[in-house]
């Protein structure tokens, strides 16, 4: 298992441009999420689901979106880039290991918006 | 929403030390998760534990949910066990973190 990827590794943005974070897990996980890490701090939850079609917001959604057509991929859109976006972006899925539910993260993908 | 402590925010040790990580939590949780970011960033689920207590190995932790707070005890640290450990709960929201330094 190639367990949760994240592509790009890394990206700079101009303000106002767009992309798209690609995630993808071969887990058949139906939770999947995406969190934002700033320099030294925790992570804050974007948006998340519990399966495909299924979306939700989390603590700071504003400035993206999601989509989940498949359990296996979760991409991130961001729209009209701004500086306050320049963060490191994980995406986790859910799974029980042992009877115990356990996210498994991505290795993240960093972003710089200039 | 849930508000999320943890204590103390650094923590130099020596290698062979013990040390306890604390996280308080504000109000009762459905899942409660400890995990390790390495100097890499790569984030790992050490325990899923929203009540009670479990070991693994030199790590083990202890949640007391009527009390609402999480302790993570690391026993002999190594150097390998540096880097910032999170407490989470119901997967929405993560502490600041504790960075530990293990020093050889």
């Amino acid at each position: 298992n190639a367990g949760v990827t994240q592509t790009p590794k890394f990206r700079i943005l101009k303000i106002g441009q767009s992309m798209t974070l690609q995630c993808a897990q071969d887990m058949n996980h139906n939770y999947m999420y995406w969190y934002r890490q700033d320099p030294g701090m925790g992570l804050k939850l974007i948006y998340y689901s519990v399966g495909a079609g299924i979306t939700d917001k989390g603590e700071v959604p504003n400035g993206y979106n999601v989509s989940r057509s498949t359990t296996e991929d979760f991409p991130l859109r961001l729209e009209l880039a701004a500086p306050s976006q320049t963060s490191v972006y994980f995406c986790a899925s859910k799974g029980q290991v042992g009877g115990a539910d356990t996210q498994y993260f991505g290795p993240g993908t960093r972003l710089t918006v200039l | 929403g849930i508000q999320v402590e943890q204590s103390p925010p650094d923590l130099i040790l020596q290698e062979g030390a013990n040390s306890t990580l604390r996280c308080n939590f504000s109000d009762s949780v459905n899942n409660l998760q400890w995990f390790h970011q390495n100097p890499w960033g790569q984030l790992i689920n050490l325990f899923y534990i929203p009540s009670g207590t479990k070991q693994n190995g030199r790590l083990s932790a202890t949640t007391v949910a009527t009390e609402r707070y999480s302790l993570l005890y690391i026993s002999s640290s190594q150097t390998t066990d540096s880097g910032v450990y999170f407490c989470a709960v119901n997967d929405m929201r993560f502490g600041a973190g504790t960075r530990l330094t293990v020093k050889p």
